[in-house]
């Protein structure tokens, strides 16, 4: 089993929706929690950084972190179709900051 | 800032030809990865440098490949011999200790 799980998708919700994208982890020693968005053929772009527990929001998006339950989630607001990308979760720790487990990446395809 | 700058973009090579691929990082991070994307694996951290040092190269088949970090601004990643399960996506990633700031990749193809 890995160690971060994500579903790959591919999730399709129409324009202006709620866009909700979640990993499931099993290291209850993971601190550090990213959030990356992956265009085709494009290398992955940091979008949310948090650590520890706690929400986090910048423009459209917000990060949560339930270490309780090793949850995590991404959600983005009022979506539009330049949203379609993949969305990848990683984490990693105190310990091992430089080795981030990456999930498998949820493909978002928004419609106009 | 030009970002992580990646060389090439693109490479075919055949099996058993050597392979470099290049990495210039955002001038100012100290940390280095190298990572390898596939369809079935995802992305794998290959190695890390910090301060210009290998910190942790435990995801890298030694026997043929190597990863070099001469000077802060270059890190090269070579493959010799090169075989089509070689075959991904490299991408080169740097940061100074928050999030990961990754290059455009280098796809590989060996035939």
């Amino acid at each position: 089993q890995k160690e971060v799980e994500q579903d790959p998708g591919p999730l399709s919700v129409p324009e202006g929706a709620i866009v909700s994208l979640n990993c499931t982890y099993s290291n209850s020693a993971f601190q550090y929690f990213m959030w990356y968005r992956q265009y085709s053929r494009k290398g992955p772009e940091l979008l949310m950084y948090t650590y520890s527990s706690g929400n986090k929001e910048d423009g459209r998006f917000t990060a949560q972190v339930d270490k309780s339950s090793k949850y995590i989630s991404l959600f983005i607001r009022d979506s539009q179709p330049s949203d379609s990308a993949t969305y990848l979760c990683a984490m990693s720790t105190t310990d091992s900051w430089g080795k981030l487990q990456f999930g498998a990446g949820t493909q978002v395809v928004v419609t106009p | 800032d030009a970002g992580v700058i990646q060389s090439p973009r693109h490479e075919v090579t055949e099996m058993g030809q050597e392979v470099t691929l290049r990495c210039k990082p955002i001038s100012g991070h100290d940390y280095l990865f190298w990572y390898r994307q596939t369809m079935m694996q995802g992305l794998e951290l290959l190695v890390y440098f910090n301060n210009k040092a290998v910190m942790d190269d435990s995801g890298m088949p030694k026997d043929r490949f190597s990863a070099k970090m001469p000077n802060a601004s270059f890190s090269t990643l070579k493959i010799q011999p090169s075989e089509p399960r070689d075959s991904a996506v490299y991408f080169c990633a740097s940061s100074s200790g928050g999030g990961y700031t990754f290059g455009s990749g280098t796809r590989l193809t060996v035939v």
